[in-house]
């Protein structure tokens, strides 16, 4: 199995800072890497796919870029709405996701 | 607009059973692979199984096989998801998932919800 690892697990920033969220995978996934989005109580929500492409109707602030083994997701600056968890997923192989990055306001 | 509503969740003893259903409308149904992800409390999520547009490809975790069958009924868009001797590990959040492709890359494109499986004497 191919395991994926996010860091940090967890992160506190401020209204307005510029987040990277980072996640490896055990072995090369060229692009197979998704992002989403999940807020307590609300279904996760898609926000980039094959390791940069934006998902429609995800703002602009968040983008992804990597391949291989090592991913970025970037928010170029944080919103209210924005502090939820994060997970990545490899779709290589059988899907796995990271074990998830929880964003906090400071 | 796309919809997928989980239902049949609830509150069962080890070594029981249970049914989940996903009705999807908003989308041809017939013509998407679908999955289902669980999540336990405070856990990441976890991929159970899927299943391609027609039924006839199916794929389970290896932490479910031989106690969970996927089935899909694509004259009623509905997916189902069978549980069997079910064990406390079971316990989660179960979402029925829509996969989408870009190129050969697939992703999870639309979530439901979730039904809320308690595995517990």
């Amino acid at each position: 199995d191919i395991q994926m690892t996010q860091s940090p697990s967890s992160l506190s920033a401020s209204v307005g800072d510029r987040v990277t969220i980072t996640c490896r995978s055990s072995q090369s996934i060229s692009s197979y890497l998704n992002w989403y989005q999940h807020k307590p109580g609300e279904a996760p929500k898609l926000l980039i796919y094959a390791a940069s492409s934006l998902q429609s109707g995800v703002p602009s602030r968040f983008s992804g870029s990597g391949s291989g083994t090592d991913f970025t997701l970037t928010i170029s600056s944080l919103q209210p709405e924005d502090f939820a968890t994060y997970y990545c997923q490899q779709s290589y192989s059988n899907p796995q996701f990271g074990q998830g990055t929880r964003l906090e306001i400071k | 607009e796309v919809q997928v509503v989980e239902s049949g969740g609830g509150l069962v003893q080890p070594g029981g059973s249970l049914r989940l259903s996903c009705a999807a409308s908003g989308f041809t149904f017939r013509s998407y692979w679908m999955h289902w992800v669980r999540q336990a409390p405070g856990k990441g999520p976890v991929w159970v199984s899927r299943i391609n547009s027609d039924g006839s490809s199916i794929t389970y975790a290896d932490s479910v096989k031989g106690r969970f069958t996927i089935s899909r009924d694509n004259a009623r868009n509905t997916l189902y998801l069978q549980m069997n001797s079910l064990r406390a590990e079971d316990t989660a959040v179960y979402y029925c998932v829509r996969e989408s492709k870009h190129w050969f890359v697939p992703y999870f494109d639309f979530w439901g919800q979730g039904t809320l499986v308690t595995v517990s004497s």
